[in-house]
């Protein structure tokens, strides 16, 4: 099953345009990292925030975390065509010192030249 | 540096048959999971292996079995393969153990996963 939700479902923007994804979680987490996908390829890893992280950048991503409320951002800055691609957060769960990612539904990201 | 590798990259099989499926994980890595991506979705947790054990295991049915051989490469195999087992299989590589002190690293890295067709 999956562990939260990602707000919107779709999102089409035009390039130059700021993208922002939305994903809410339900358990306490270590980190929640953030993923691309093209076209149901391999996942790129994009950045992971700690449970004690409220805020990163890196590049044109700026990530947040809120943990009271269970919820997490990405935004885009300035969008590009290449950014087209479905986005997906998840989230790190630890079990005996093990840690597996629980994902959410993705937001599917089109950038329009 | 090699990143993760995975094969065949599709995979066309019938109902009732068996599949194996391959992961190399990434030059330095020793720990590999396994999720499934069906359509339309994100990726769900199979199971996890770290020296040659299954560590963790998600939600799935003794069907899905694996297995980490001593170069930390690792399998998935699937029996009695079913319809709904139609998924991209992608394989993520991760360190548990680090020398020399530091810490593992909490980034998983994928492949290019493993497009398999049941019919």
């Amino acid at each position: 099953s999956q562990q939260g939700e990602e707000d919107p479902q779709a999102l089409s923007i035009q390039e130059g345009e700021n993208a922002t994804m939305n994903c809410s979680y339900k358990t306490s987490i270590n980190n929640l990292q953030w993923y691309r996908q093209n076209s149901g390829r391999g996942l790129v890893h994009l950045i992971l925030i700690r449970s004690n992280e409220r805020e990163k950048h890196s590049g044109r991503l700026r990530v947040t975390l809120d943990t009271s409320k269970k919820s997490s951002s990405l935004l885009i800055t300035a969008s590009r065509a290449a950014d087209t691609a479905s986005y997906f957060c998840a989230t790190a769960i630890f079990n005996t010192g093990f840690q597996k990612l629980v994902f959410g539904t993705g937001t599917r990201l089109l950038v329009s030249p | 540096d090699a990143g993760v590798t995975q094969s065949p990259t599709h995979l066309i099989k019938t109902r009732g048959q068996q599949v194996t499926l391959r992961c190399s994980p990434k030059s330095g890595h020793d720990t590999v999971s396994w999720y499934q991506q069906a359509l339309g979705q994100g990726p769900q947790f199979i199971f996890q292996y770290y020296e040659e054990e299954e560590r963790q295991r998600g939600n799935f049915p003794d069907r899905f079995s694996g297995h980490q051989f001593p170069n930390y490469s690792s399998e998935l195999n699937v029996n009695a393969l079913l319809l709904g087992d139609s998924a991209l299989y992608l394989c993520a590589s991760s360190l548990q153990f680090v020398r020399f002190g530091g810490r593992p690293s909490d980034t998983q890295y994928f492949g290019p996963g493993t497009r398999l067709t049941v019919l």
